[in-house]
Parts: C-alpha cells; sequence; structure tokens
C-alpha cells in the first residue's frame, strides 16, 4: 500500500532564509508525487508535481522539489522564504493505475515563517 | 467561471437539521471527490465518483449521503450529524488516470451543534 511520511508537523523559518520540507514515499509502483499548499481558510493547491520525466520539478510561487527514488524522497525546498510562504503543506502519492487518481496525502507540515 | 466552486463557505446547523453541500466543476474533468479535513488529522478521502459512478466509499456513516447527477456537479447531503462531524469539507476534481493532481474548491466550514 502506498503512504507518505512528513518530517516534522511544524516548520519555522527566518524571512529570507531556506525552506525545506522533508516528504518521504512508500509505494510498490513507480509513483507520481505532488506537493499541495493550504492557506488558512481555502483548499488546497498544487504547487508541483512530479510524473517520471525529469527528477528535479519546479513548481509555482519558486517552490522547486527532486524526487531520490534510491531515498524515496521528494524534499520540497525553496531558497529565500518569504512571509506569504506561511502556510500548510502537504506532499502526497498517487497511484493512476486505478480507474480514477486516488491520490494519499501525508498529515501536512505548518509552515512559519518569522519576520 | 472556472475552476472548483463550493457552496456554502460556511454553515452551521443543528444535529437534527438536513442540509447539502454543492460543488461545481467547470474544468471538463470526470472524476470528483469528497475530503473532510479536521483538526490535527490528515485529510480523509470519503467518497469517489467517476464518470459520475461512485467508485469509493471509505466506511462513511450514513448520515452522509452523496449525489453525483452529472459529471460536473456533486453534493453531499447531511442529515443527523454529530459534533464530532464539525470540519472543512473539500471538493476536488481531476482528469482521472493523467496524473494532473486534483482541483480543490475553498471548502465548506462546517460546524454541527
Amino acid at each position: 500500500a502506498q503512504s507518505v511520511t512528513q518530517l516534522g508537523s511544524h516548520v519555522s523559518v527566518s524571512e529570507g532564509a531556506l525552506v525545506l520540507l522533508r516528504c518521504n514515499y512508500s509505494s510498490s509502483v513507480p509513483p507520481y508525487l505532488f506537493w499541495y499548499v493550504q492557506y488558512p481558510n481555502q483548499g488546497l493547491q498544487l504547487l508541483l508535481k512530479y510524473t517520471s520525466a525529469a527528477t528535479l520539478v519546479k513548481g509555482i510561487n519558486g517552490f522547486e522539489a527532486e524526487f531520490k527514488k534510491s531515498e524515496t524522497s521528494f524534499h520540497l525546498t525553496k531558497p529565500s522564504a518569504h512571509m506569504s510562504d506561511a502556510a500548510e503543506y502537504f506532499c502526497a502519492v498517487s497511484d493512476v493505475k486505478t480507474s480514477y487518481d486516488k491520490v494519499i496525502f501525508g498529515p501536512g507540515t505548518s509552515l512559519s515563517v518569522i519576520p | 467561471e472556472t475552476g472548483v466552486t463550493q457552496t456554502p463557505r460556511h454553515l452551521v446547523m443543528g444535529m437534527t437539521n438536513k442540509k447539502s453541500l454543492k460543488c461545481e466543476q467547470h474544468l471538463g474533468h470526470n472524476a470528483m471527490y469528497w475530503y473532510k479535513q479536521s483538526a490535527k488529522k490528515p485529510l480523509e478521502l470519503m467518497f469517489v465518483y467517476n464518470f459520475k459512478e461512485q467508485t469509493e466509499n471509505n466506511s462513511v456513516p450514513s448520515r452522509f449521503s452523496p449525489e453525483c447527477p452529472n459529471s460536473s456537479h456533486l453534493f453531499l447531503h447531511l442529515h443527523t450529524l454529530q459534533p464530532e462531524d464539525s470540519a472543512l469539507y473539500l471538493c476536488a476534481s481531476s482528469q482521472a488516470e493523467q496524473a494532473r493532481g486534483y482541483t480543490f474548491g475553498s471548502g465548506t466550514r462546517l460546524t454541527v451543534v
């Protein structure tokens, strides 16, 4: 069965510092991986996705993630944090061999940005 | 209007009330989903509809009743809810089998009193 773990339920960084949010997955098939962001009282918004093309994936708002098969990881990074990056971040894995896109979400990491 | 639209944004209901949540997508997607998001808990998949057919029901209590009249609309009918059902209910859609990810609505914040 597929699963996703996110190390650290809460991460704090200073404005301008590197953002690193960790995600590890388990999957019996080559995975499709996603990062979503959720701002307060909003739905989830797709940040970026890995679908077996380039291992380094660039997304919106300056975020990127690197797929490392040997480490079963898909960590999210941003070189310089901005106050507007404060939100909840969810890593997710998808099995597209089913008749629909069954997506398994991680528990989420809350990012705080300190001025 | 594009994207996924959920109404109402906020709902307060008594335990004996009957209400419905509505979700509408204008993206041409063929799969729609209901998720429940409670504080301090992971996202819980409730129901999946693919081409209007329900393909998954994750042991959701019968007081939640989904309806998908067409591929653009999804409803969640609520009756005799419990206080622990208070949560953010999120609707999402996708183009199945293409791994493009979900598009989410903004959610309905439900409070059961």
